[in-house]
């Protein structure tokens, strides 16, 4: 255990759905992070969140809204997704930003969008 | 050209032998590289991370960073049928959060 959960671990959803990722980390960290890892790709930053304010917005699509109520918490918010879309969605949190911040992954959310 | 190389594998080696995984980069800004490691199904899972030349050890690992080669390897020695697993590359430039990654490199430690 990274001391990083994410609900839930797996999630089916047809592509007019509303669904939510959550992401709640025990670390103390600042830092929060949303990846996709889709089969044979680099894993995708897609969000980055620091104190609560979202530093980084990685060319990500609008059908996912991402949502930082507190240093502790991060959501995902999907709508209208695409089957390409279906990955592992992971959360990860660090110390601070920062070039040598360690970060800390949860166990990831598989998605399948139909 | 891809930011981060990594040979996909699988790489095979036998259980007791060195491991020797290999990373090139293209960014000569990159400043931290990082070695995860990814079991099926799971999370990657921070092994080390190295941000000077030369080589940093860690128990049975060793990462080595040679930023005039761009490459940054990582060793691991006595390796074990539990160190199979995926292993991923990633680098980070200097004030900047973003991690990026390789695809990986499958390892598998035969018994």
């Amino acid at each position: 255990e990274t001391g990083v959960t994410q609900t839930p671990r797996h999630l089916v959803m047809g592509m007019t759905n509303k669904k939510s990722l959550k992401c709640e980390q025990h670390l103390g960290h600042n830092a929060m992070y949303w990846y996709k890892q889709s089969a044979k790709k680099p894993l995708e930053l897609m969000f980055v969140y620091n104190f609560k304010e979202q530093t980084e917005n990685n060319s990500v699509p609008s059908r996912f809204s991402p949502e930082c109520p507190n240093s502790s918490h991060l959501f995902l918010h999907l709508h209208t997704l695409q089957p390409e879309d279906s990955a592992l969605y992971l959360c990860a949190s660090s110390q601070d930003r920062g070039f040598i911040a360690e970060q800390y992954f949860g166990p990831g959310t598989r998605l399948t969008v139909t | 050209q891809k930011e981060v190389e990594q040979n996909s594998g699988p790489l095979s080696v036998p259980e007791g032998a060195i491991a020797s995984l290999n990373c090139t980069y293209s960014d000569r800004g990159s400043q931290s590289f990082f070695w995860y490691r990814q079991y099926s199904g799971k999370s990657p899972e921070l092994i080390m991370f190295i941000y000077s030349n030369g080589d940093k050890e860690d128990g049975r690992f060793t990462a080595q960073l040679n930023k005039a080669s761009q490459y940054v390897s990582l060793l691991i020695r006595d390796s074990q049928p539990s160190d199979s697993a995926t292993y991923l590359c990633a680098y980070t430039n200097f004030g900047n959060e973003k991690l990026t990654f390789g695809t990986g490199t499958r390892l598998t430690i035969i018994p």
